[in-house]
């Protein structure tokens, strides 16, 4: 059981250039989340998603885009990247969203540099 | 949303309890409070969580006091690999209300000192 994982570990993007930070989860969990967490910040909601086919916006959606085509897997794609999406990227899950004791998983981010 | 506040920075020496604050005064009443710790470079983790009674596992301890405005984390004995900054959450319910997302504020700092 290999939890939540993500890759890239790292990456270096140029200004314009686009992207997909892969995140997977082997829970069968229903609910995915993608954060990112700027130096010294907390983590702050981007996109989520409630189960296949199912996303919605968080609190800082604008400049990604999300899809979810199976239970496992919850992509975050960065069309033109901006100085200002650097960042590091986690992606979470849980599996009893809804639920007032629900914890979340969290993977071991994606650390992007945009220059 | 609930909002919560606590001190950017905290010492303890190697082996000994660690007690964490928490204010979350405007916590309503079905709000659970809930912590996790982020080691460095790594991801958050979940670490505790509770309703009313304090409550305990492997990792800590979380005393709430009884008007649920304040919480404490505790740390039995803390070890260098406890040096992490630990968050202090009332969750937010997602916008269409099908659950929940975790608040993250700033957290805690703690640093372990042999």
């Amino acid at each position: 059981n290999a939890g939540v994982t993500q890759t890239p570990k790292f990456r270096i993007l140029k200004i314009g250039q686009s992207m997909t930070l892969q995140c997977t989860q082997d829970m069968n969990h229903n609910y995915m989340y993608w954060y990112r967490q700027d130096p010294g910040m907390g983590l702050k909601l981007i996109y989520y998603s409630v189960g296949a086919g199912i996303t919605d916006k968080g609190e800082v959606p604008n400049g990604y885009n999300v899809s979810r085509s199976t239970t496992e897997d919850f992509p975050l794609r960065l069309e033109l990247a901006a100085p200002s999406q650097t960042s590091v990227y986690f992606c979470a899950s849980t599996g009893l969203a809804g639920a007032r004791q629900e914890t979340q998983y969290f993977g071991p981010g994606t650390r992007l540099l945009v220059l | 949303d609930a909002k919560t506040t606590q001190p950017n920075s905290m010492e303890s020496n190697e082996e000994e309890p660690v007690h964490l604050p928490c204010n979350h005064s405007t916590i309503s009443g079905t709000d659970y409070i809930h912590w996790y710790r982020q080691l460095p470079s790594q991801g958050p983790e979940y670490v505790i969580h509770g309703l009313t009674s304090n409550v305990n596992n492997r990792m800590a301890s979380l005393a709430i006091a009884e008007d649920r405005k304040s919480s404490t984390l505790i740390l039995h004995r803390a070890t260098l690999r406890d040096a992490a900054v630990y968050y202090c959450i009332l969750r937010d319910r997602l916008p269409t209300n099908s659950g929940y997302a975790l608040n993250f504020g700033k957290g805690t700092s703690l640093l372990v000192t042999p």
